[in-house]
Parts: structure tokens; sequence; C-alpha cells
């Protein structure tokens, strides 16, 4: 299982562009990159995945380079509802259940 | 549709008591997961399973037991509760494998005195 390492916690301010960085370089051939969110009492929700180059959504980007050794979440414009636990996981769709989540990255955005 | 639901929200257990944490999808998903989250902690899987009759364990499953016999039911029972299973329980369900986008549940929140 690929393991993931990311930044405990970090700050930003609204309207700013927050990029978070996940490293997994025991990454797998057939494995995705999954991003989860995660509010206060509340289960985690999915927010983008990926396998390699960029993927992009209503919600943020994904950017994966050619080594896929990491990736980068990226939140365009954040607002205070994007305070949150955000966490990168690594898995095979063919693996069963064994996806590991690690302890995420917590963000807070200030006015 | 309401995606998967969890029950109970909040239970307080005396220490040595049992109980079982419901857990409903209506997604028709084949894969289904419990999760725990311990305060300021990420998730640890307890146990999972591909489909009806089929279960495995994952990081953290002594403790608690599991059933599946059905596609939409995955209930967690706790034998036996011990002050170190207070914590908040989440199900989820995907139609794949774990890496496919997994639907967790509001969470059942427990505390064990």
């Amino acid at each position: 299982l690929a393991k993931t390492t990311q930044p405990i916690s970090m700050d930003s301010y609204e309207g700013q562009e927050v990029n978070i960085t996940c490293s997994h370089n025991n990454i797998a051939t057939n494995d995705y990159i999954t991003w989860y969110q995660q509010f206060p009492s509340q289960g985690p929700r999915f927010i983008i995945q990926g396998y390699k180059t960029k993927v992009t959504n209503e919600v943020a980007s994904l950017f994966i380079p050619a080594d896929r050794k990491s990736s980068t979440l990226s939140l365009p414009r954040v607002s205070l509802s994007d305070t949150a636990v955000y966490y990168c996981l690594v898995g095979d769709w063919n693996q069963g259940g064994k996806l590991i989540f690690g302890q995420g990255t917590e963000l807070s955005v200030k006015p | 549709n309401a995606g998967v639901t969890q029950t109970p929200k909040f239970r307080i257990l005396k220490i040595g008591q049992s109980m079982t944490l419901q857990c409903t999808q209506d997604m028709n998903h084949n894969y289904m997961y419990w999760y725990r989250q311990d305060p300021g902690m990420g998730l640890k899987l307890i146990y999972y399973s591909v489909g009806a009759g089929i279960t495995d364990k994952g990081e953290v499953p002594n403790g608690y037991n599991v059933s599946r016999s059905t596609t939409e039911d995955f209930p967690l029972r706790l034998e036996l509760a011990a002050p170190s299973q207070t914590s908040v329980y989440f199900c989820a369900s995907s139609q794949q494998g774990a890496g496919e986008t997994q639907y967790f549940g509001p969470g059942t929140r427990l505390l064990v005195l």
C-alpha cells in the first residue's frame, strides 16, 4: 500500500489560491490518486481523482507530475467554507478495501 | 436516493455492553466499509465487504464483528465495549474497489464509559 505524506496544517486567506502537496513515493502502476474533504462532524466527501497530468472539476484541480510520486491539490479562490481537513489517498480500484487514510491537512481559511 | 445512512447518531455505552451500529446504502454498491476516527486523527479501516456474504479485516478489526447478508446493509457489532472504542464511526460504500469514490454516511458518535 502506498503511504502518503502531507502537511499537517495550512493557513490561508479568503480569495487566495491554496495548493496542498502530497508525497506518495511508493505509488504503484495501477494506483489512482484521490482527494477527500472532511468538515467537522461529517464524513469525508470526494473532491477529485486523477491518474496522471492534470484533472480539473468545478471544485478543484489536481496536478500530477510524470513520475507520479507526488500530487498537488489546488483550490482556487478559497472561502471561509473551505476550512476543512483534506486527505490524499492512493489506491487501486482492484485492491479491495485496503485504502489508507493519513492524518490529512487541516486547512484554515481566514477572512 | 438517501445515499449512506447510519443509526444511531450518538450512543453512550457502559464498559462491557454490546451494540450494533447500522449502515444502509441505496446505491446498489458492491463495496462497503467501516472506519473509526479518533479526535484529531485520520480514519482507520475496521472491516470491509466486497459483496454480500464476503467480509475482510482492515487495519483495526479487534473488538468488532461484521456481517453482510444483503447488498444494502453492513452492520458493525461491538462486543464487550471498552473505553478505547470511544470514537466516531463512519460507514462508506463504493461501486468497485476502495480506489474508486467512496460515499460516506454521517457517522455515529460512540462514547464508552
